[in-house]
Order: structure tokens, then sequence, then C-alpha cells
């Protein structure tokens, strides 16, 4: 099926352990984004990439880790997971990073607890 | 830096009633404007996208206006129905660091 895939959509893990969350789009998009959304901050970017290889820090940057040696493909790894990486994880694309096109389309979410 | 506001922050309406939703920023060098949709557990789904050079966006009974200089945009629902109900977040593409910031959300809830 077309579109933007996360995976797993919820995970729970140990503090201290290395966890990666998987996004996986179909479209060929050049940009893709990792937000995560808690209560009381809303949607806040942790690394966006503008292409294989390319990749940039966000807001919220501290404790992750990204690569993209695909254009399809853009995990993020928690390198040694705490709990206030306790969250919900969005991953988003865009063909265009200036405007244009169809603007983000966001994948179904990855619901992580750390315990 | 970027600051994306939405109000009111939950709405609760009867069925059938038109209804506006408001968003406001305070730096205008924007490239565009998205709204979207978010169901309770849920990822977000695009309902409009409204370029900086543009006015507004029209979708079924959902109409988005943008007001550049003023740092405002409006979501309008007409004939509210039940499945509406959901949150809707406003989000700016900044032109500096060409990153989205996103408003808090409204909380919609349609009663039958």
């Amino acid at each position: 099926d077309a579109g933007i895939t996360q995976s797993p959509r919820y995970k729970i893990t140990e503090t201290g352990r290395q966890v990666t969350l998987m996004c996986h789009q179909t479209w060929s998009h050049s940009y893709m984004f990792w937000y995560r959304q808690d209560l009381g901050h809303g949607l806040r970017l942790i690394y966006y990439s503008a292409a294989a290889d390319i990749t940039d820090k966000g807001e919220v940057s501290d404790g992750y880790v990204v690569s993209r040696s695909k254009t399809e493909n853009f995990p993020l790894t928690l390198e040694s997971a705490t709990r206030s990486q306790t969250s919900v994880y969005f991953c988003a694309s865009s063909l265009y990073l200036t405007g244009g096109g169809d603007g983000y389309t966001f994948g179904s979410g990855t619901r992580l607890t750390v315990v | 830096k970027q600051e994306v506001t939405q109000i009111p922050a939950a709405l609760s309406v009867p069925e059938g009633e038109n209804l506006v939703l408001n968003c406001s920023f305070t730096d205008s060098a924007i490239y565009n404007l998205q709204w979207f949709r978010q169901d309770p557990g849920k990822g977000l789904t695009s309902l409009l996208l409204i370029q900086s050079s543009q006015r507004e966006q029209t979708s079924g009974r959902l109409n988005a206006s943008l007001d550049k200089s003023s740092g405002r945009s409006t979501l309008y629902i007409a004939a509210s129905q039940p499945g509406d109900s959901a949150t809707y977040l406003c989000a700016v593409r900044n032109q500096a660091g060409n990153m989205l910031t996103f408003g808090g959300g409204t909380r919609l809830m349609v009663k039958p």
C-alpha cells in the first residue's frame, strides 16, 4: 500500500536500552521528518532529512540519532532510552521543503513507553 | 522564534452549526500554512494547504483563509457533523529554518 508507514505502532522498552523506530515512504519524497507529540508541548521536530545521507537537527534532538542511507527509509534511534522520551513519535515526508506540492504527510505514529 | 496559537483550545457544538477555528502566528515570514485533523490515538490527516501567496482554500465543507500580514488563519467548518469531532491543528512552514511550527490544537466535539 502506498504511503508512509511507521513501525512498530506500540513499543515498551526499559531505561537505558537502545530502540529504533522505523519509517518508510513510497513516494520518493526528498524530505523526511521526525516529530514527537507530548501533552503540553504539542508537536516538536526532532530531526529532518533533505535527501539520502543529509540530515539535520530539529528543536529536540538530544538523545536521538537518525540515518538515511536510502531515500525511502528514515529510522530514528534512541541510543539510551530515558523516561522523558516516553511519547508518541510521528514520521512525515514532503516533496518540497520550501512550500508547494502537498505539504507534509504524516505516518500513523509510534507510541513509545520507557519504563 | 515562531509561535503558533490556536483558540479556542476546546469547543463543543450541536450538530449542524457552522463554526470557526482560529490560528495566529507571530512571524509572517512563512511559505505556507497547513491545517490537519487528528483523531484520538491516530496520526495527522492533512485537510488544507494554503501557500503564502494565497488567501483561501476550500475542500467540501471546509474553508481555510490566510491573512499573512496579520498572522492569522481561520478554518471554517460548515454544517458540522458528529464525524467532525477531532483535534484540529494548524502548522506554519517558516522561511527561517524551513521547519513546521505547530499550534496546540483545538479539540472539537460535535454533539448529535
